[in-house]
């Protein structure tokens, strides 16, 4: 049983670009939450998808954008980065109650 | 809004010696709390859960107490191994009229040395 998956695994884009980031929940889970994490801090909440809508948002501005498809798959867009934005960018899906996390997406803006 | 303390950012024991880990919290009332383990480069792997109305919860060599009026988690592994050194996160469920998702906390890197 796959568990959840992330892709690419890094990538490297230059300020002002665009970026989409890939999530494919672990089998039978319905809801996909984004998180962010920075080098030596714990993850923060971007957003989560249920249903193929936004259900709820952390405090992250509007460039960061999001989709959930109806086979539960979900995508991570961010516009015009920043180089603040360079993370490990962390998708888990969920049945209930526990997260199942994927690997990250590590991101580097120069 | 939430906030999530961890006792220090890193903490060394000697191999066999107990690890504890602290979590606090303020301005919120979750009603469970989990523990999450973190290696570098690799995204957390969950660990144990607890409840509001649980005082502790075991795992094997874990064990979780949960203190809702010091607003408080310990985080026990017994008998440490330095396979056991990694991240460690809690983190708080945080639920409004849209849905639940988790509030995480900045992690306490346990080192054990052998």
């Amino acid at each position: 049983d796959a568990g959840v998956t992330q892709s690419p695994t890094h990538l490297i884009k230059t300020r002002g670009q665009q970026v989409t980031l890939r999530c494919s929940p672990k089998s039978g889970h319905d809801t996909v939450s984004w998180y962010q994490q920075a080098l030596g801090q714990g993850p923060q909440f971007i957003f989560q998808y249920y249903e193929e809508e936004e259900r709820q948002r952390g405090n992250f501005p509007d460039r960061f954008s999001g989709h959930q498809f109806p086979n539960y798959s979900s995508e991570l867009n961010v516009n015009a980065l920043l180089l603040g934005d360079s993370a490990l960018y962390l998708c888990a899906s969920s049945l209930g109650y526990g997260y199942t996390f994927g690997s990250g997406t590590r991101l580097t803006v120069v | 809004s939430q906030k999530i303390e961890q006792n220090s950012e890193a903490l060394n024991i000697q191999e066999g010696k107990t690890a504890t880990l602290t979590c606090n919290y303020t301005n919120y009332s979750p009603a469970y709390l989990q523990w999450y383990r973190q290696d570098p480069g690799r995204g957390p792997v969950f660990l144990l859960l607890i409840r509001e109305n649980e005082k502790e919860k075991r795992k094997e060599r874990l064990k979780v107490t949960f203190d809702t009026t010091l607003k408080q988690s310990l985080f026990h592994i017994t008998a440490s191994q330095p396979a056991d050194s990694a991240t460690y996160l809690c983190a708080l469920d945080f639920r409004d009229n849209y849905g639940q998702n988790f509030v995480f906390g900045p992690g306490t890197r346990l080192s054990v040395l052998p």
